[in-house]
């Protein structure tokens, strides 16, 4: 039963440390999606890759988040320096040929 | 820009039929989509509908498209205490780059 994975599961840090999020998406699927989920903006659309080409990250605070895919079976979200602010759930998801996307447990972060 | 719309809460008894609307702005898009989420957890792709469809049936699952309104409504029959969770309804907005645009989530409350 092939499933995105996504680690860490739970990350509580202090405000200016940075965060790495990891996400390993579903083998042979090309398109990769970070979302953020809070309860006031719902899911918003952070970044997301095609064949691990960034098509957009418009979605992204530019000064202090990044995404990058070393590889076809990694994608990671940074974010650095952490603020109070970033504390939601932060979701990977992947997909192939169509639009169907299937997303990963998420990854709650806490900024102190 | 692209927008699509939920209602944020329906409550229902249980064994009795949940319907949960959605209206869309972009009437390109090619796919439409239901996921659910429960409490804690990621998005679970539930069913989909093609755009030239105005009708899907799933076991307990029926979608129903109104391609002329731009209307998507999700039914549940017999519902039970295990689809209490939020459902998110999305839009195929760029076919190419399988971007979707996602409703703010119904939360759907089963009263046993």
């Amino acid at each position: 039963d092939a499933r995105v994975t996504q680690t860490p599961r739970h990350k509580v840090t202090e405000m200016g440390q940075e965060v790495t999020m990891r996400c390993q998406p579903i083998l042979g699927h090309n398109t990769v999606f970070w979302y953020r989920q809070t309860m006031m903006q719902g899911l918003e659309l952070l970044a997301y890759f095609r064949n691990r080409a960034p098509l957009d990250d418009s979605g992204m605070p530019k000064d202090r988040f990044s995404a990058e895919m070393p590889d076809a079976t990694l994608a990671t979200l940074k974010i650095q320096p952490s603020e109070p602010r970033d504390s939601a759930v932060y979701f990977c998801a992947s997909g192939h040929i169509t639009e169907t996307q299937y997303f990963g447990p998420g990854t709650r972060l806490l900024v102190l | 820009g692209e927008d699509v719309e939920q209602s944020l809460f329906l409550s229902v008894r249980e064994g009795d039929s949940s319907v949960i609307n959605c209206t869309y702005t972009d009437s390109s898009s090619t796919y439409l989509y239901w996921y659910k989420q429960e409490p804690g957890a990621g998005l679970q792709l539930l069913t989909y509908i093609f755009s030239n469809m105005d009708m899907k049936q799933d076991q307990r699952l029926t979608v129903l498209l109104n391609k002329k309104d731009k209307h998507l409504s999700l039914r549940i029959a017999d519902t039970q205490t295990g689809d209490s969770a939020i459902y998110f309804c999305a839009e195929s907005s760029d076919g190419n780059n399988r971007k979707l645009i996602w409703g703010l989530g119904t939360s759907l409350a089963v009263n046993p």
